[in-house]
């Protein structure tokens, strides 16, 4: 399966926009790229995901590389309840594999008021 | 609409003994995933059914470990004869389907603590 790597931890202030990266270098053509985060004591939900092109939702923005082989979930006004750990994840396309989920130790955002 | 629920939200049991889990999935979702989340730790998968497909139990850490799932309805968990290594977060999370563009929502888990 391909990795990502992200950094361990990120601290933002509230109201400011925060910008996530995580690396993938080996990813394949068929990789989707998924973003969970994970809130205190909670289970992990789910935030955006995109194969190619930049994404928008209610809750983020994902910016995708031109090589893929890197993207940015980007929270354009972080609240104190976006504190919470994010987890950058690749799943194939193909629906003959298991398509698990496989977590990494994700980022950690501390957001100040 | 309603969510994954699990059961119970907390276990506290002693070594030794075998404890049961519970998921329920959301109403339609053909794919159910456990996972276990260790003490400051990310999630490890466990076990995966989809349908009326052989499960994959490639996660399973041991033969202690054991699942069902009924149709597309309810799954179990089940530990047998507890370790104190077992104690974790156990979390189910299902999906309308196992392609890549397929989003999982997981449940708020059960903190199983083996004494």
């Amino acid at each position: 399966d391909a990795k990502t790597t992200q950094p361990n931890s990120m601290e933002s202030n509230e109201e400011e926009p925060v910008h996530l990266p995580c690396n993938h270098s080996t990813i394949s053509g068929t990789d989707y790229i998924h973003w969970y985060r994970q809130l205190p004591s909670q289970g992990p939900e789910y935030v955006i995901h995109g194969l190619t092109s930049n994404v928008n939702n209610r809750m983020a923005s994902l910016a995708i590389a031109e090589d893929r082989k890197s993207s940015t979930l980007i929270l354009h006004r972080a609240t104190l309840r976006d504190a919470a750990v994010y987890y950058c994840i690749l799943r194939a396309y193909h629906g003959g594999a298991t398509n698990k989920l496989i977590f990494g130790t994700g980022t950690l955002l501390a957001v100040q008021p | 609409g309603a969510g994954v629920s699990q059961s119970p939200s907390n276990k506290v049991t002693e070594k030794g003994k075998d404890v049961e889990l519970r998921c329920d999935p959301i109403s339609g979702h053909t794919a159910l995933y456990w996972y276990r989340q260790r003490l400051g730790q990310g999630l490890e998968f466990l076990i995966y059914f989809q349908g009326n497909s052989a499960p994959d139990k490639s996660g399973l850490p041991s033969d202690r470990f054991s699942a069902e799932r009924t149709g597309e309805s309810v799954s179990t968990l089940t530990i047998q004869r507890t370790q104190q290594e077992d104690s974790a977060v156990y979390l189910c999370a299902s999906s309308s389907g196992h392609w890549g563009y397929n989003e999982q929502f997981f449940g708020p888990g059960t903190r199983l603590t083996v004494l």
